[in-house]
């Protein structure tokens, strides 16, 4: 496609509840990121997958949050037993790591997904 | 730890004139600095980068300079327009951990008529 998309673009829940979150990067992109975003926030980075290599997990706030990334394309980042403090705008990124043009490490954002758990 | 962070969280500018958004960063290893857009209710948009071995880059009406004796990266934009109203986020990252940007919390720009 032509950029990044993640669907769903609005998740309503219910406290406890599991929520998948997916994201398909830009097409040929190599590196997909996923971040976290609380109203008037910057990003936190969570999660981060290069090809076939072991993803950075580094910054998954807790066992509950676990992402996979199925044919180095399209990712799903899950949310178990969600709490109230999950609710925030999870965003997806990807970059290419051999791109032409802007710097490789450019990261092109999706539009986000727009959590709330009630 | 290493952190990015921004002077100003609001700046309120008029139309047509030119806007400063300014960014300090602590990690000394950082040689890559971007600025990203955020409108209301979308995701980080790709404005402008630079690498640590220039000083200035510039854009279409965007200027980016960058103070490595400092730490200070700064974003102008050149007469400011109403679609120019964002959050306006730098980010870091650094030759050795590319993959990993560290962004700043953000600089909110109204522009008014």
């Amino acid at each position: 496609g032509a950029g990044v998309s993640q669907s769903p673009s609005n998740k309503v829940t219910e406290k406890g509840k599991d929520v998948e979150l997916r994201c398909d990067p830009i097409s040929g992109h190599t590196a997909l990121y996923w971040y976290r975003q609380s109203l008037g926030q910057g990003l936190e980075f969570l999660i981060y997958f290069q090809g076939n290599s072991a993803p950075d997990k580094s910054g998954l706030p807790s066992d509950r949050f676990s992402a996979e990334r199925t044919g180095g394309s399209v990712s799903t980042l899950t949310i178990q037993r969600t709490q109230q403090e999950d609710s925030a705008v999870y965003l997806c990124a990807s970059s290419s790591r051999f791109g032409v043009g802007e710097a490789e490490e450019t990261q092109y954002f999706g539009p986000g997904t727009r959590l709330l758990v009630l | 730890g290493e952190s990015v962070g921004l002077h100003l969280p609001t700046l309120s500018v008029q139309e047509g004139d030119n806007s400063i958004i300014n960014c300090a960063y602590s990690n000394s290893a950082s040689d890559y600095f971007i600025w990203y857009k955020q409108e209301s209710g979308k995701g980080p948009q790709f404005i402008i980068d630079i690498r640590s071995n220039m000083d200035k880059r510039q854009g279409q009406r965007v200027t980016v300079l960058l103070n490595k004796t400092v730490k200070h990266l700064s974003l102008q934009i050149a007469a400011t327009q109403p679609g120019d109203s964002a959050v306006y986020f730098c980010a870091e990252s650094s030759y050795y951990n590319t993959d990993k940007l560290i962004f700043g919390t953000g600089t909110r720009l109204q522009v008014f008529p």
